[in-house]
């Protein structure tokens, strides 16, 4: 089975800080997600990537960037972290034709 | 894009009885229905999932069916029991890589 490393489970930042979420797999897949989690919210996407150096916006992705220089790697940018970035964060890959996604642990980032 | 629906929010069963969340989508292209059970302190995970060309799929206790004309799909857990306590999400593909999840349904199970 493919694993999603996400390599922070906590992180406390400061506003204005800039932050970088890292989000590495062990397979080959070509289709990388960010989304964030809020209670009542579910899922939203923030960017996607479908292959490297390849980007898109999801559906929130104002104050955020993404980078994918290696096809194993999609990291997350806050580039000037706010409180209202406080939230879960979770990343995901496409794995198999069934579109289905493997996620994974999530970070979840407190802005102070 | 794609919109999808969810309800209830919250759901509370007695062990045993049965649990219906319900979802609605708007693009009628769509074509992958998934669920995702995510139990607290835990990433989401696939738990079942449907296609159009598909009415109902079943797993064990679980089932999903599926209405195309109507754009809703549901997720159905029969004999529940306190490990299915988790919150649900259904989702829909709304393109060729990106899924619309909705807003998520918690339910507990009571012993």
């Amino acid at each position: 089975d493919v694993k999603v490393t996400q390599s922070s489970r906590y992180l406390v930042k400061r506003t204005g800080e800039k932050v970088f979420l890292e989000c590495v797999q062990d397979m080959d897949h070509e289709n990388m997600f960010w989304y964030r989690q809020d209670p009542g919210l579910g899922l939203r996407l923030i960017y996607f990537s479908y292959d490297v150096k390849m980007k898109e916006k999801g559906d929130i992705p104002e104050g955020y960037s993404v980078s994918r220089e290696k096809k194993e790697r999609f990291s997350l940018i806050l580039e000037s972290a706010s409180t209202n970035q406080t939230s879960m964060y979770l990343c995901a890959i496409r794995t198999g034709d069934n579109y289905g996604y493997t996620f994974g642990s999530g970070t979840r980032l407190t802005v102070v | 894009g794609e919109n999808v629906e969810q309800h209830p929010s919250t759901l509370s069963v007695q062990e045993g009885d049965s649990a219906v969340i319900k979802c609605t989508y708007s693009d009628s292209a769509s074509n992958y229905f998934p669920w995702y059970k995510q139990e607290l302190g835990k990433r989401p995970q696939l738990i079942i999932d449907i296609r159009s060309n598909v009415g109902e799929k079943k797993d064990q206790r679980i089932a999903v069916t599926l209405n195309k004309t109507a754009k809703h799909f549901s997720l159905h857990i029969t004999e529940t029991q306190p490990e299915d306590s988790a919150v649900y999400f259904c989702a829909a593909r709304s393109d060729d890589y990106k899924l619309s999840f909705g807003a998520g349904t918690t339910v507990t199970v009571r012993a």
